[in-house]
């Protein structure tokens, strides 16, 4: 199976600042990557596929970069709303899609 | 818009099988465009990826090599649904299942969305 690591863990900020969460993959998954935001007692939405591509209806200030083993979800200007949990996820392989363990995005 | 809802039992006694079903509204999951599929978080834990369907024709699906003995998806395309069974359920099962569609892009690239509200499935005798 294809791993994926999130980093870091867990996060605080602050309204309007810039964040920035990794991903990495055991091995090269080209851009197969997309990241999705859960809210708590809610289902996970997708922000971004394909590594880099915003997904329709997402504020701009989501943005996500890489290819190959290193990727990352860039918030720029923190917005009340964007505090959550982040996973990745690839879907490289369908026989063995795999997320990450999550990023936990709290208030400072 | 496609809209995806999961119904099922919330309880399971271990060893006991559970059906949970989702409903597509908005789109036929028979359509050649999309692949259908399940994931699911236990309480305070991360995603995990249980499997993907195609109902298209013949149709394919694909389990995560974890969990291929003791799942299967199915389709009742008269009714725009499929179902996921879990065979010999012990605590370790208890999460919250959600359904979700598989959109392709450009290439083999693709992803999932939308997603179901999740439905809570607690393991208990």
């Amino acid at each position: 199976d294809i791993q994926m690591t999130q980093s870091p863990s867990s996060l605080s900020a602050s309204v309007g600042d810039r964040v920035t969460i990794t991903c990495r993959a055991s091995q090269s998954i080209s851009t197969f990557l997309n990241w999705y935001q859960q809210k708590p007692g809610k289902a996970p939405k997708l922000l971004i596929y394909s590594a880099s591509n915003l997904q329709s209806g997402v504020p701009s200030r989501f943005s996500g970069s890489g290819s190959g083993t290193d990727f990352s979800l860039t918030i720029t200007g923190l917005h009340p709303e964007d505090f959550a949990t982040y996973y990745c996820q690839q879907s490289y392989t369908t026989l063995a899609i795999t997320f990450g363990q999550g990023t936990r995005l709290e208030s400072k | 818009q496609v809209q995806l809802q999961e119904s099922g039992p919330g309880l399971v006694k271990p060893s006991e099988t559970l059906s949970l079903t989702c409903t597509v509204s908005g789109g036929s999951i028979s359509s050649s465009s999309y692949y259908w599929g399940w994931i699911r978080q236990p309480p305070g834990k991360g995603l995990e990826w249980i499997g993907i369907a195609s109902f298209y024709y013949s149709g394919r699906t694909y389990y995560n090599p974890s969990l291929k003995s003791q799942v299967s998806i199915s389709a009742d395309t008269s009714n725009n649904q499929f179902s996921l069974k879990v065979t010999s359920m012990t605590a370790a099962d208890t999460a919250v299942y959600y359904c979700a569609r598989i959109t392709y892009g450009s290439g083999t690239q693709n992803w999932f969305d939308p997603w179901g509200q999740g439905a809570l499935v607690t393991v208990s005798s």
